[in-house]
């Protein structure tokens, strides 16, 4: 069975800086799809940012950005000039490629974005 | 207007109530899911529906039941609330005729508190 995990319960960054999310997942698939959703204090589910596995070439969304690395099971999420609004949990999650499209999550990270 | 519409927002009941949670959207997919989220657990999978007449469990359905009434409306049933269902609830949907790699879109949240 396939399982993410997210090692950092809470992150803090300042204003204008960067940061980075961690996210590890096993799988024994070649081909899947990794997602990071956002959930601010009013508590949507945002996506912020999508990868497909059999592409090379991290996504990049704005100032959200991926370190994508298949061999090590890697999903990090680099959020460059923060800002306030960026303040949310955010969700790794993995979907396989084929089959049913189910989403499993990580456990998340809070992060807070200080002035 | 919201695409994917949860009723009600939130919901304080007590232990042994019927309770049912309703989705509807207006996206026209034909896939919508409900996931429930605790607190350092992230989201889990409830049940899933694939169309009217395909309807599955997903890894935590025990305690829950689930009708899919048209394509547009998936609600989700505690027969007997227990105080551990106490939960944020969330609808989701997809589109399996948009290719493969599409995100799932989630409503608002049901805040279920049970006493």
């Amino acid at each position: 069975a396939q399982t993410v995990t997210q090692s950092q319960p809470e992150m803090s960054v300042q204003e204008a800086e960067t940061v980075t999310l961690s996210c590890t997942y096993d799988t024994s698939e070649s081909d899947y799809y990794l997602f990071w959703y956002k959930q601010p204090p009013s508590r949507q589910m945002i996506l912020v940012i999508r990868q497909e596995a059999y592409k090379q070439q991290n996504a990049t969304e704005n100032r959200f950005s991926v370190n994508f690395q298949k061999a090590a099971k890697s999903f990090s999420l680099k959020i460059s000039d923060s800002q306030l609004g960026d303040a949310a949990m955010y969700f790794c999650a993995y979907r396989r490629l084929r089959g049913t499209d189910k989403l499993i999550f990580g456990t998340g990270t809070r992060l807070q974005v200080f002035p | 207007d919201a695409d994917v519409t949860q009723t009600p927002r939130n919901r304080i009941t007590k232990t042994g109530k019927r309770i049912m949670l309703e989705c509807s959207q207006t996206k026209g997919h034909d896939r919508m899911y409900w996931y429930r989220q605790d607190p350092g657990l992230g989201l889990r999978l409830i049940y899933y529906s694939f169309d009217v007449k395909d309807i599955n469990k997903g890894e935590i359905s025990d305690g829950y039941s689930v009708s899919r009434q048209a394509q547009a409306k998936f609600s989700l049933s505690l027969e007997s609330a227990i105080p551990n269902q106490t939960a944020l609830y969330f609808c989701a949907t997809s589109d399996s005729l948009a290719g493969s790699g599409q995100p799932q879109h989630f409503g608002d949240g049901t805040r279920l508190s049970i006493l």
